[in-house]
């Protein structure tokens, strides 16, 4: 365990449902991401909240929706998603951001859209 | 944030140190060098940073050219374990955290 917990592990999911990933921690950090890591291709940056607030969004899909209700925790609330977004759905978090620390990642939610 | 360059593979004999290159040709001052592997479908794990000093912890060794134009992150006695992708990431502290490539590291028995 890194300090970082995903749920779940795995999902499969139709077009048409609705889900949400789930990422904790308790390491006391102050900022929280999301990544994306399709099959083949390098680790995208979709979401990052600092103290609670989001401040960067990667041009992400608006049926990608986080929230972040307090530090410890990160969601990522998914609907009517497309096979193409059957990826690696990956958490992680960090210090403020103004520090040179390094990231913490969670295992990951593995998502598959079918 | 600096690019860098990778070797998109490297093999590794087992009990071996592996040394990983990185090319950073454009850095500047106030960025530092970050490593991270991962780790077949899992998230990746910090390795170690450094800015100007070679660096060293319980997991690798950092060694930052003089001009700080290129690293390279040492394992001393490479494991099974050890195989993974590499990501050499540069970046202000303040900056998101980018990765590119990296290298896959095959440690062979």
């Amino acid at each position: 365990e890194t300090g970082v917990t995903q749920t779940p592990r795995h999902l499969v999911m139709g077009m048409t449902n609705k889900k949400s990933l789930k990422c904790e921690q308790h390491l006391g950090h102050n900022a929280m991401y999301w990544y994306k890591q399709s099959a083949k291709k390098p680790l995208e940056l979709m979401f990052v909240y600092s103290l609670e607030e989001r401040v960067e969004n990667n041009s992400v899909p608006s049926r990608f929706s986080p929230e972040c209700p307090n530090s410890s925790h990160l969601f990522l609330h998914l609907h009517t998603l497309q096979p193409e977004d059957s990826a690696l759905y990956l958490c992680a978090s960090s210090q403020a951001r103004g520090v040179p620390w390094g990231y913490t990642f969670g295992s990951g939610t593995r998502l598959t859209v079918v | 944030d600096a690019k860098t360059t990778q070797p998109p593979s490297m093999d590794c004999a087992e009990g071996r140190a592996a040394n990983l290159p990185c090319n950073h040709s454009t850095i500047s001052g106030n960025e530092y060098v970050y490593w991270y592997r991962q780790i077949h479908s899992q998230g990746p794990q910090y390795i170690i940073h450094g800015l100007k000093n070679n660096e060293t912890n319980e997991m690798a060794s950092l060694i930052i050219t003089e001009d700080r134009k290129s690293s390279t992150l040492i394992l001393p006695h490479a494991t099974l374990r050890d195989t993974a992708v590499y990501y050499c990431i540069v970046k202000q502290a303040g900056n998101m955290l980018t990765f590119g490539g990296g290298t896959r590291l095959m440690v062979k028995p």
